[in-house]
């Protein structure tokens, strides 16, 4: 079945403890990107990735990191999270970053920073 | 820059109802994609349809219809006689040529009443 994975799917941790949410799509897209959903705001991208090892800041990529050294995975790493990086967060991926190609979407993570 | 205006911020029919979705839309692209995702109550974002910026025509799918008109920069959704499993946060977003991000309204979340 094709489709985007993402792990956990559920977090709760402290602020200032390194976490990494794993994205891993089976659909061999050269796009990836990662979205954060918060109530009255809409989804904002965090980071995408063209291919691998390109990647590029989103709207709003303070306090993120990413990589993409395989083409199928796409971590989003949060170095020291704090309160406000509490969110939902999205993994998307779609065969081109070409802007014609509707983006698949992973479950969701919800995410709690305490 | 590109942004997206989802005025409606929640609507409630009651079931069988016809209801529209206004999305608003700003981009300098001439060339552009609009789509609309579905989050229903379980969480997942989920691709309803494309549209780009050179195919005015209107579309139909079932219950569903989509009114683009590029002299109002909008792209309205339509749902006949609404049902339950209908209820869900609608997101409209849009994509210029020259961009490898999507950007998302706010949403709108519709609740159908039995």
């Amino acid at each position: 079945e094709a489709q985007v994975t993402q792990n956990p799917r559920y977090l709760i941790t402290v602020t200032g403890k390194k976490l990494t949410v794993t994205c891993s799509q089976n659909m061999n897209h050269e796009y990836m990107s990662w979205y954060r959903q918060d109530p009255g705001l809409g989804l904002r991208q965090i980071y995408y990735s063209m291919n691998v090892e390109v990647t590029d800041k989103g709207d709003v990529p303070e306090g993120y990191k990413v990589s993409r050294k395989e083409k199928r995975n796409f971590p989003l790493i949060l170095e020291s999270p704090s309160p406000n990086q509490t969110s939902l967060y999205f993994c998307a991926s779609s065969y081109s970053g070409a802007p014609n190609y509707e983006q698949y979407f992973g479950p969701g993570t919800r995410l709690t920073v305490t | 820059a590109q942004k997206v205006t989802q005025a409606q911020t929640e609507i409630s029919v009651v079931e069988k109802e016809d209801v529209t979705l206004d999305c608003v839309y700003e981009t300098r692209d001439t060339t552009y994609y609009l789509f609309w995702y579905k989050q229903p109550p379980s969480g997942e974002l989920v691709f309803l349809i494309r549209r780009n910026s050179f195919d005015e025509q209107n579309e139909i799918s079932g219950r569903y219809s989509w009114n683009f008109q590029k002299s109002t920069s909008s792209f309205n959704f339509t749902i006949t006689a609404s049902q339950v499993v209908d209820s869900a946060v609608y997101f409209c977003a849009l994509s210029g040529a020259g961009s490898y991000q999507l950007t998302f309204g706010k949403g709108t979340k519709l609740s159908v009443i039995p």
